[in-house]
């Protein structure tokens, strides 16, 4: 069975660093694309990061330059650094799979149940 | 960037009635568009991908529809279960980007 369990999430004052992960087990992320989408309260939704199974990633011009994906094969987990953070980087964090087999790998067919991050002084 | 656009904003029927939820692009995206759900305090789920394709054990009321720059997401008869905010996501090119959201209330 396929599961994500994100962790890391919590109160940070701005200009603070967090490091999320993401625990997945069933596959192997170095399998899929990974990604970090993100959602500020009572608003959508915004893929921040992703990273391709050949290890290249991706950022949105909103985190670039502070935020860093990367994966630990062995531990068989992604993480989201982030630094320099601020007010508008408030959102509930979720990790989620890109698809294999028939689904393209740019659509999301596993997600965790999300980690908090608050940026509050 | 691809912005995409929901409407409407909210849709107020019963159970048992047809819904039917428009997600626009500002350019063509091909057929490139996928729908989820979102429930509130959980994750999205993924209902329909490349515009008409079912996911996993996603249920025949829901079906996609469109091309181009129009899509379409329907509900043929809303079950009690299917109360909630759609989004729709395309993949056209990077970045990825998602629609605001259209929430679906009982009335």
């Amino acid at each position: 069975e396929v599961q994500l369990v994100e962790s890391g999430g919590g109160l940070i004052q701005p200009g603070g660093s967090l490091r999320l992960s993401c625990a997945a087990s069933g596959f192997t992320v170095t399998n899929n694309y990974m990604s970090w989408v993100r959602q500020a309260p009572g608003k959508g939704l915004e893929c921040v990061s992703f990273i391709y199974s050949g290890g290249s990633s991706y950022y949105a011009e909103s985190v670039k330059g502070r935020f860093t994906i990367s994966r630990d094969t062995s531990k068989n987990t992604i993480y989201l650094q982030m630094n320099s953070l601020r007010d508008e980087d408030t959102a509930v964090y979720y990790c989620a799979r890109g698809g294999s087999g028939n689904l393209p790998r740019d659509y999301f067919d596993y997600w965790g149940q999300g980690t908090l991050v608050t940026v509050s002084s | 960037e691809i912005v995409l656009t929901q409407s409407p904003a909210t849709l107020s029927l019963s159970p048992g009635e047809r819904a039917t939820l428009s997600c626009r692009a500002s350019q063509s995206i091909s057929s490139y568009l996928a729908w989820y759900q979102q429930k509130p305090g959980q994750a999205p789920r993924l209902l329909i991908y490349d515009a008409s394709n079912r996911a996993t054990g996603i249920p025949a009321r829901f079906s996609g529809s469109g091309s181009g720059t129009d899509f379409t997401l329907t509900i043929s008869s809303l079950e009690p279960e299917d109360f909630a905010v759609y989004y729709c996501q395309q993949r056209y090119n990077w970045p990825l980007t998602f629609g605001g959201g259209t929430k679906v209330e009982i009335k």
